[in-house]
């Protein structure tokens, strides 16, 4: 099967610019997630998607992050305006919906690097 | 969720087993131990996962002990291609969201 799709691979802006992430998951998996993963760090969860509908945006910075899955198939995740902390690794992941074995496993894309200077 | 503790780095020769230990004293009776790996420049990498019993698949085996406070994944012949970090993450079922911790950096060595 294909994996999840990410783009672009790279980003290189300036601060107080926007830029947007587009992510598309693996055909027929329902729940997809954004993590932001910063140099030395293991990935953090910012928005959690059920179909189209946020299940989880706890940890999404809302005064300039958003995401949306309008479809409930592709999702894009934008930042505007960008700033110097927000360099780092934008990784999309998906996965089946499932209740059994504790839940299905997370595939993930292998993300899009951002560079705010 | 509950948290974990592993050796921030591990060395192993190549085609040796590799044993990786975490820690989860916390962990509640419906929680799951599951383990992924990164890759450099890649994203994480499903491995395994397990509740209370051992587990095996083409990749890894998962010892658990009894009273579910650690575990160990076991790569049982390692590659150079298995240079990694390695995390461990314990979540809820029904529970999707994974919380990694820094993991261990495993790197074979030829």
């Amino acid at each position: 099967e294909a994996g999840v799709a990410q783009s672009p691979r790279y980003k290189i802006i300036e601060k107080r610019q926007s830029v947007a992430f587009w992510c598309n998951p693996i055909s027929g998996h329902a729940t997809l997630y954004w993590y932001q993963q910063i140099l030395g760090q293991g990935p953090k969860l910012l928005i959690q998607f059920q179909n189209n509908g946020v299940v989880d945006d706890s940890q999404l910075p809302k005064d300039r992050f958003s995401a949306e899955r309008l479809k409930g198939v592709d999702s894009t995740l934008k930042i505007q305006p960008a700033k110097l902390e927000d360099s780092a690794v934008y990784l999309c992941a998906s996965s089946l919906e499932s209740w059994d074995r504790g839940g299905s496993p997370l595939h993930f894309g292998n993300g899009t690097r951002l560079t705010v200077t | 969720d509950a948290k974990t503790t592993q050796p921030p780095s591990m060395d192993c020769a190549e085609g040796r087993a590799a044993n990786l230990p975490c820690n989860h004293s916390t962990i509640s009776g419906n929680e799951y131990v599951y383990w992924y790996r990164q890759i450099h420049s890649q994203g994480p990498q499903y491995i395994i996962h397990g509740l209370k019993n051992n587990e095996t698949n083409e990749m890894a085996s998962l010892i658990i002990t009894e009273d579910r406070k650690s575990s160990t994944l076991i790569l049982p012949h390692a590659t150079l291609r298995d240079t990694a970090v390695y995390y461990c993450i314990v979540t809820g079922a029904g529970s999707y969201q994974l919380t990694f911790g820094k993991g261990t950096k495993l790197s074979v060595i030829p």
